[in-house]
């Protein structure tokens, strides 16, 4: 079935600093892939999205590539803010509304 | 602003007890809303499809009688926790699509904690 692996965290880093959250996944058929934030008391948020193979999604300067060749979706930021401290999730739609999750990868920013 | 209302944000309860979970889109119809439960350090694992008018339907290995799902208008799904037990306690979250299909985001809600006790 369709699944999402993606690397655990804590992921703590100094402003400024460059970003990448690993997600890897498996399908069947051509998925659509996410990446969801949740900042500390907040509902989950869409950051970006890419529907099809070598399409980019791309947001508040986070970017992620959709890579059918190594079924990855690696998330990142050339420059991280304290403000982007929260839990991202990477997730697959298989053309439903229907989402399937990562674990969830909880980033600490730091000044 | 939030589009999704989830209510309530935490609820402590005895087993054996019943907990009322409610999901409202607060500006848009949804005839589709998702329930998701998550277990700490875990993904969001989907429970079950809220259809609005029609019965729910369930993913493999959710107990159908023990989370018992309405989505009686367009406007408000809920999720009630039958007979809870320590075991249940977990975060639940819903989420709702203004028009469906991949073009229109998820909304998802804050979350509801359950804590049995």
């Amino acid at each position: 079935g369709n699944s999402v692996t993606q690397m655990e965290g804590p992921v703590t880093l100094s402003e400024e600093a460059f970003l990448t959250i690993n997600c890897t996944y498996t399908a069947t058929g051509y998925p659509s892939l996410f990446w969801y934030v949740q900042y500390p008391g907040e509902g989950l948020q869409l950051l970006l999205k890419a529907t099809k193979a070598d399409d980019k999604g791309s947001n508040k300067g986070f970017e992620a590539t959709y890579r059918k060749e190594t079924t990855s979706f690696h998330l990142e930021k050339g420059s991280v803010q304290v403000s982007d401290s929260a839990v991202y999730f990477c997730a697959l739609s298989g053309g439903t509304d229907k989402l399937i999750f990562g674990t969830g990868t909880r980033l600490q920013v730091f000044p | 602003g939030a589009v999704v209302s989830q209510h309530p944000s935490w609820v402590i309860c005895k087993s054996g007890t019943s907990v009322k979970i409610e999901c409202r889109s607060l500006d848009f119809q949804a005839t589709t809303m998702f329930w998701y439960r998550q277990f700490p350090k875990q993904s969001l694992m989907l429970m079950a499809t809220s259809n609005e008018g029609s019965k729910a339907t369930y993913e493999q290995g959710v107990e159908k009688d023990k989370f018992l799902i309405n989505h009686a208008s367009l406007t408000l799904s809920t999720l009630t926790v039958t007979s809870a037990h320590p075991e249940d306690s977990s975060f639940y979250i819903c989420s709702a699509s203004r028009a469906g299909g991949m073009d229109s985001p998820l909304h998802f809600g804050n979350g509801t904690r359950l804590t049995v006790t």
